[in-house]
């Protein structure tokens, strides 16, 4: 079957540490993004890619980054930098960037303490 | 800038309720139109979608009906069943963007 995964769904860091959210796709998708959710605030784009090799800042990039080494993967490293990490994560991926169906994974759930 | 504005929640519903959860938008030019649905624990899934003025979308008994005079896109279905449980996501695509959610709305129905 074709989709995204996201592993793990539950992770847990201490402060200080980085911490590295795996995505995978197998939908041939040029275009992947990195949203983080929180209670009542919605959905916000942290970085997004459409193409191997270049990635681009979303509007709450800070204390993020990213790799796309492979069409397949985008994975998402939240540093130490980040004030509040604790946050569920969704990867998504579409078509292209052009393309507004976006297909999203299960989610990782974050708890730094 | 574009943006999406939901109704906030939770909406509590009884089973066999009619549901209305209101979107509006802001946007320059003519943006897409769309909701995904939130089940708990799992990641997004595209509900139904809008392209253009007075295009309807539907699917699994939902509607949505792009108002471009009223620039909205409001959510509704007839009987609501509990396993509609979830939190709803409007949202708006324009050309050369990301897609711009709103906050969400949680619904809960209750049997």
């Amino acid at each position: 079957d074709g989709g995204i995964t996201q592993s793990p769904k539950y992770l847990f860091r201490k402060e200080g540490q980085n911490v590295t959210l795996s995505c995978e796709q197998n939908l041939n998708h040029d275009a992947m993004y990195w949203y983080r959710q929180d209670p009542g605030q919605g959905l916000r784009l942290i970085y997004y890619s459409q193409i191997v090799n270049d990635f681009q800042k979303g509007d709450i990039a800070e204390g993020y980054s990213v790799s796309r080494e492979k069409k397949e993967s985008f994975p998402l490293t939240v540093t130490s930098a980040q004030k509040n990490p604790t946050a569920f994560y969704l990867c998504a991926s579409s078509i292209r960037l052009a393309s507004y169906e976006q297909y999203f994974g299960p989610g990782t759930r974050l708890t730094v303490t | 800038g574009d943006s999406v504005t939901q109704m906030e929640g939770p909406v509590t519903l009884s089973e066999e309720a009619f549901l209305t959860i209101n979107c509006t938008y802001t946007a320059t030019g003519y943006p897409s139109l769309f909701w995904y649905v939130q089940y708990p624990g799992e990641g997004l899934q595209l509900l139904l979608k809008a392209t253009k003025a007075d295009d309807k979308g539907s699917n699994k008994g939902f509607e949505a009906t792009y108002r471009k005079e009223t620039t909205s896109f409001h959510l509704e279905k007839g009987s609501v069943q509990v396993s509609d449980s979830a939190v709803y996501f409007c949202a708006l695509y324009q050309a050369g963007t990301a897609l711009i959610f709103g906050k969400g709305t949680t619904l809960s129905v209750s049997s």
